[in-house]
This record gives C-alpha cells, structure tokens and sequence, in this order.
C-alpha cells in the first residue's frame, strides 16, 4: 500500500510565524503536489514537483514555498503564516511521469493549520 | 479554461437505495479519476477511466466514461453506511495539474 504521511494532524501558529509542514512518501513516486482544501472552494493546487530540487507553481502560491531536496519528502513553508492560511493542507503523490501511466493520486492524512 | 461540474452537491439516501453520482464537462475529457473523503479523512483514490463509453465494477460501486468522453458517472447499488463520504471526480488538465469536481456529499440513513 502506498503510504503518504504528514508531519502534524493539527497546528496552531501565531500570525507571522515561519510554518514547516512536512510531507513523505514511501513508494518511490516521481510527482508530489501541495494542496489546501477550504468549504466551498474544494481542493486548489499550491505547488507540486515532479522531480528532486524541481518545482512548479499551481494556482494559488502567493505566500508559500517548497522545498524537494530528497525524492521522497517535499516540505511546504508559510513565511510568514497570515489567518487567511487557516485551512486543511493536503499532500499527494503520484507515481508516473507525465503521460508514462496513470494518473491517480495518493494523499496523505492532511494537516489542519489554524493561525490566529 | 476547463471545468468540470458535479452533480448533485448532496444527497441523502436510506439505507439499501442506490446512489449515484455525476461529473460532466463541455470539453472532451483524457480521463477521469474517481476520490471519496470520508468526514475528517482525507480523498481516497477509486478508479481511473480512460477509455470511451468504459465501464468498471468495484463490489458495489459502477464507474462509467461516456462515450463522447465529457461525463462520467458512479453508480453505487445498495448503499450501507460506510458509503458516507464525499465523492469527487478529477482530470488532468495540462502537464502535472488537475481539475476537481466539487464533490457529491453522500448521507446514508440507517
């Protein structure tokens, strides 16, 4: 079974804090994707890699950045985390190449991040 | 740009009736992934699809691709309570990115 993991189930930081969020993947998987997951808006891209020290922007980057310095973990940073971050933080990976396979994903357990 | 719209938002179903779910788009779709998101969980992949007119069975769920390949649809037959869940379709869109359905929020009364 493929296994994604997330360094925290819940956090709580301050409003300007340096946030880490953490993610790893056992399955030798090329791709890992960032995402936030918000009632009404449903799941929105962050950022995603699709090799080690490669990233790529999605839809809404603004205030954050990642790190890939190993194939199997891909961190998440707030630079200074704002209450409007306050959401559900999904990572995800997938296997293949784009267009070698398919595409399915596999997510981990996701973080709740609230910044008061 | 491309979107892909899911039908109905919510559902609530007894227990035994049938369910289903549905993802449609004005663009010609390459494939279609199928998630459930079980209440505090995170989405679990289902199924892809890729094929036009293509029709796949896990247990008691039915998945299909439409012919022209612009909807799909899950289909589950007698629903139990662990069918709760949110249900959502994907697609790629461009390299390395996807669009998601916003989900069929699934109620099952015992």
């Amino acid at each position: 079974d493929v296994k994604v993991t997330q360094s925290s189930r819940y956090l709580v930081k301050r409003t300007g804090e340096k946030v880490f969020l953490e993610c790893v993947q056992d399955m030798d998987h090329e791709n890992m994707f960032w995402y936030r997951q918000d009632p009404g808006l449903g799941l929105r891209l962050i950022y995603f890699s699709y090799d080690v020290k490669m990233k790529e922007k999605g839809d809404i980057p603004e205030g954050y950045s990642v790190s890939r310095e190993k194939k199997e973990r891909f961190s998440l940073i707030l630079e200074s985390a704002s209450t409007n971050q306050t959401s559900m933080y999904l990572c995800a990976s997938s296997p293949h190449r784009w267009g070698q396979g398919s595409y399915e994903q596999y997510f981990g357990p996701g973080t709740r991040l609230t910044v008061t | 740009g491309q979107q892909v719209m899911q039908i109905p938002q919510y559902q609530h179903v007894q227990e035994g009736e049938d369910f289903t779910t549905y993802c449609n788009s004005s663009t010609t779709l390459s494939n279609i992934q199928w998630y459930k998101q079980r209440p505090g969980g995170h989405p679990v992949f289902l199924i892809q699809l890729v094929k036009s007119g293509e029709v796949k069975k896990q247990k008691r769920l039915t998945f299909q691709f439409g012919e022209a390949k612009k909807n799909s649809s899950l289909h589950i037959t007698a629903t139990q309570t662990t069918d709760v869940g949110t249900y959502f379709c994907a697609t790629t869109s461009g390299t390395y990115k996807y669009i998601f359905g916003t989900g069929t929020r699934l109620k099952v009364l015992a």
